[in-house]
């Protein structure tokens, strides 16, 4: 089964500093990625997505993300967070032809303003 | 739109009792997915339903069963209760195939004292 990493499960920021979170999968097939935004109290929603075409994919609110098929990557990037960036991120990862949508630990990102 | 319905949005349950949690989406999605999120653990899948009729084990399936009882609904049944199983539970639904991204429901907190 695919398998999800994410590290430094913690990560706390000032204000206008740039943000990068690891994503790796362990699956070499085609895949589908996706990071998820939860912000307190709520429920996931999507940031942004790859399927396919360009391997850098511009999602909401500033974030960024960069496919690298040969190291099996998926990491996020914003390169300026704002207090309101405080969530935890996770990232998530579809197998071609398999339903099975399997996440990683997530990222606890606390932003100090 | 309503999107994914979760209920009930909290419950506290006493260890071996039961209950089921119920899932609706309107979106007319092939799959539907039940995940359980506990801190530092991220979200683990307990069981899928890649299309009606189907259903399979996820990560997590001890203790719980499902129901996809029809396209629009995927219920979650916790047999005999335990406090292990105390958490934030989770139903999403995605279209099933590739090229498309999963919806969350609010959540359902659960308590087993």
């Amino acid at each position: 089964a695919q398998s999800v990493s994410q590290h430094n499960h913690h990560v706390i920021l000032s204000e206008a500093a740039s943000l990068e979170l690891g994503c790796n999968y362990s699956y070499g097939g085609t895949v589908n990625l996706f990071w998820y935004v939860q912000y307190p109290g709520q429920h996931l929603q999507l940031l942004l997505k790859y399927f396919s075409g360009d391997p850098l994919v511009k999602g909401i609110k500033g974030f960024e993300a960069e496919f690298i098929k040969s190291k099996f990557s998926f990491n996020l990037r914003k390169p300026s967070v704002q207090w309101s960036d405080t969530a935890e991120y996770f990232c998530a990862v579809i197998v071609y032809g398999n339903n099975r949508l399997a996440f990683g630990k997530g990222n606890q990102v606390v932003v100090i303003p | 739109n309503a999107g994914v319905t979760q209920t009930p949005k909290f419950q506290v349950l006493k260890t071996g009792q039961s209950m089921t949690l119920q899932c609706a989406q309107d979106m007319n999605h092939n799959s539907m997915y039940w995940y359980r999120q506990d801190p530092g653990m991220g979200l683990r899948l307990i069981y899928y339903s890649a299309s009606e009729g189907t259903t399979d084990k996820g990560e997590v399936p001890n203790g719980y069963n499902v129901s996809r009882l029809n396209k629009r609904e995927f219920s979650l049944r916790l047999e005999s209760a335990a406090p292990s199983q105390t958490s934030v539970y989770f139903c999403a639904s995605s279209g099933g195939q590739t090229h498309t991204e999963a919806f969350f429901g609010q959540g359902t907190r659960l308590t087993v004292v």
